[in-house]
């Protein structure tokens, strides 16, 4: 199993571009999880879901969009990206999150945007 | 949003040291979690906890659940180099129906070979 996978690893933009992050998991997750990660500031949450179409809101969701189309991806766009939005970008998942609610995480985006 | 207190932030060792780091809270938490970040790399989950007294293991790392359910600790007894990364606490408060994890501030250990 390949657990949690996020595309692209790296990415850089200009102001006011627009892309998509894809988060996938191969472990049958129930919930999947977008989180940002600056210095000083840990791991916040932008967006969640609990299940396949349905998305809601996190910690710091403006700005940001989600989709969750199928069961085993989730994905975040930057519909409009500014330099504050420049962070390491981490996907996680959960099985159900109502007894076992431990989170798997991928490997990260990195964003930089000029 | 709430946040877990996590101490210390960073921490500077000799290898072969031991390290003890916690997290506490004003409130009650149901499940907490260690986890564990390389420098470049996503958390992985070193030790999850259930049960308020609960010691876990997990080779030169031990964790425990604070029996007031308040508060956590991780040990790493004879540290190495390869223990370098950020270690964070993470807390579960049930009932919920979302999963969702309140995390510390994350612990920076380096270690001096």
């Amino acid at each position: 199993n390949a657990g949690v996978t996020q595309t692209p690893k790296f990415r850089v933009l200009k102001t006011g571009q627009s892309m998509t992050l894809l988060c996938a998991q191969d472990m049958n997750h129930e919930y999947m999880y977008w989180y940002r990660q600056d210095p000083g500031m840990g791991l916040r949450l932008i967006h969640y879901s609990v299940g396949e179409g349905t998305t809601a809101k996190g910690e710091v969701p403006d700005g940001y969009n989600v989709s969750r189309l199928k069961k085993q991806n989730f994905l975040l766009g930057l519909e409009s990206a500014a330099p504050s939005q420049t962070s390491v970008y981490f996907c996680a998942s959960s099985y159900q999150g109502l007894v076992n609610n431990e989170q798997f995480f991928g490997p990260g985006t990195r964003l930089t945007v000029l | 949003g709430q946040q877990l207190n996590q101490s210390p932030q960073s921490m500077f060792i000799q290898e072969g040291e031991d390290v003890s780091m916690n997290c506490t809270s004003s409130s009650i938490f149901n499940t907490w979690l260690w986890y564990k970040q390389d420098p470049g790399e996503g958390p992985v989950l070193l030790i999850a906890l259930y049960k308020a007294g609960e010691l876990t293991s997990n080779g030169r790392l031990t964790a425990q659940f604070g029996i007031t359910r308040k508060d956590s600790f991780l040990n790493i007894s004879a540290s190495i180099p390869s223990d370098v990364g950020i270690y964070f606490c993470a807390g579960f408060r049930k009932p919920s129906n979302t999963g969702k994890l309140i995390f510390g501030q994350g612990t920076t250990l380096q270690v001096k070979p």
